[in-house]
């Protein structure tokens, strides 16, 4: 069974500063990975999309990495702003259809 | 705005009232999801629907009752709900199967089970 794991829970910085949250994941065998922001009680809005094939996505000040054989991903948000303050998650969808599998989200406060 | 849309935002009910949470996408896609999200645990998929078809139920009690008469439109009818299943309810929909598409979501409804 894949699980997905965001370590940390939570995580604060000063405006400007580089923002870098992790998402691992126990079954390499992804079809891609998407992750997602969540603003406070509001719906998911979906950031990027890696397909298994690629290892890296950008847009604008995000990029994400991914490492299947190690099971990882990184998210970094070069310079980051107070309105970067929100819940990131990622989730994979396995091989075998479109179900995501979801982590626990990473909440990041950007202080100004 | 996503082109995703949910009514209620909000709702309250008791255990024995009989509600349902509607989603309508106008993105002209062809898979819709439920979603549940409840605090301290991760996003959980409830239903699956492809062309009106539904190709999963995640284990999810009776007591949720999922409606797709077209691609566009989804329900989830609710009834004899417990205390336990006050979350926020999520809908999403993609443009095929493949895995390959993204998925949007909507801005969910909150409910709350008293």
């Amino acid at each position: 069974k894949q699980e997905v794991t965001q370590i940390p829970a939570a995580l604060s910085v000063p405006e400007g500063e580089n923002l870098v949250l992790n998402c691992s994941f126990t079954d390499s065998a992804i079809y891609n990975l998407q992750w997602f922001r969540q603003d406070p009680g509001k719906g998911l809005t979906s950031l990027l999309l890696i397909q298994s094939s690629q290892r890296e996505q950008t847009s604008g000040r995000l990029n994400a990495s991914l490492d299947k054989s190690s099971g990882r991903s990184t998210l970094y948000i070069a310079a980051s702003q107070p309105g970067d303050s929100a819940t990131y998650l990622c989730a994979v969808v396995v091989a075998a259809g479109n179900k995501l599998t979801f982590g626990g989200g990473t909440r990041v406060l950007v202080k100004p | 705005e996503t082109g995703v849309t949910q009514t209620p935002r909000h709702l309250v009910m008791g255990m024995t009232n009989k509600k349902s949470l509607k989603c309508e996408q106008h993105l002209g896609h062809n898979a819709m999801y439920w979603y549940k999200q409840s605090a301290k645990k991760p996003l959980e998929l409830m239903f699956v629907y492809n062309f009106k078809e539904q190709t999963e139920n995640n284990s999810v009690p009776s007591r949720f009752s999922p409606e797709c008469p077209n691609s566009s439109h989804l329900f989830l009818h609710l009834h004899t709900l417990q205390p336990e299943d006050s979350a926020l309810y999520l809908c999403a929909s993609s443009q095929g199967m493949a895995g390959t598409y993204e998925q949007y979501f909507g801005p969910g409804t909150r409910l709350t089970v008293t």
